[in-house]
């Protein structure tokens, strides 16, 4: 298995472009998320999935859309890059379902910068 | 709303234990977890409680108080590999979202 895999490792956007973040995974997982990092603020959710099909928004979504249309898929569309954006992004998915502990299972992380 | 508070940095040494003190304030909760990070590198999950108590894995241990909205993790027998950013986490109600602290830099010294 793979695991939780994130496409590009490294990525320089100039202010107003756009672009899409990949991310996909191959544990038949329901639940995926994905989550920013920014120096000392931790891990800051963006937006997350319960099943294909299904979004919903997390602490910080403005600037980004997410669809799921496969189980498989979760990817991140920032719709007008700005330098705030600045960061490093990280996809992950967890099994869900009631009195699982969900044990998140993190991809390796997409570093951008925004010019 | 979700908040969790836990310190910025730790600095202990080699062999020694080191307790990292996490509390939360939730709308609804579902269990606390535990994640590690070294830098560079993506976080790699510790240990989850859901109730009371402590949970132990190997050198790690986690305790968790619910009705003080309260946790922590110890890392017994310190190694220098230990160095690195621990989270704390919590499941909201429905157990859809995971709300991360900001993370706690331990430095082991030698």
């Amino acid at each position: 298995n793979a695991g939780v895999t994130q496409t590009p490792k490294f990525q320089v956007l100039k202010t107003g472009q756009s672009m899409t973040l990949q991310c996909a995974q191959d544990m038949n997982h329901e639940y995926m998320s994905w989550y920013r990092q920014d120096p000392g603020m931790g891990l800051r959710l963006i937006h997350y999935s319960v099943g294909a099909g299904i979004t919903d928004q997390g602490e910080v979504p403005n600037g980004y859309n997410v669809s799921r249309s496969t189980t498989e898929d979760f990817p991140l569309r920032l719709l007008s890059a700005a330098p705030s954006q600045t960061s490093v992004y990280f996809c992950a998915s967890s099994y869900g379902g009631a009195g699982v502990h969900n044990e998140q299972f993190f991809g390796p992380g997409t570093r951008l910068t925004v010019l | 709303g979700q908040s969790l508070e836990q310190p910025s940095e730790v600095t202990a040494v080699e062999g020694a234990i080191v307790q990292i003190n996490c509390t939360y304030q939730t709308s609804g909760f579902y269990g606390l977890s535990w994640y590690q990070q070294h830098d560079g590198g993506a976080p790699t999950f510790l240990s989850y409680n859901a109730l009371d108590g402590l949970e132990e894995t190997g050198r790690f241990s986690s305790f968790l108080s619910r009705s003080d909205s309260y946790g922590y993790l110890l890392l017994q027998e310190l190694q220098m590999k230990d160095s690195a950013s621990y989270f704390c986490a919590v499941r909201d109600t429905g157990g859809f979202k995971t709300i991360f602290g900001a993370g706690t830099r331990l430095f082991v010294k030698a």
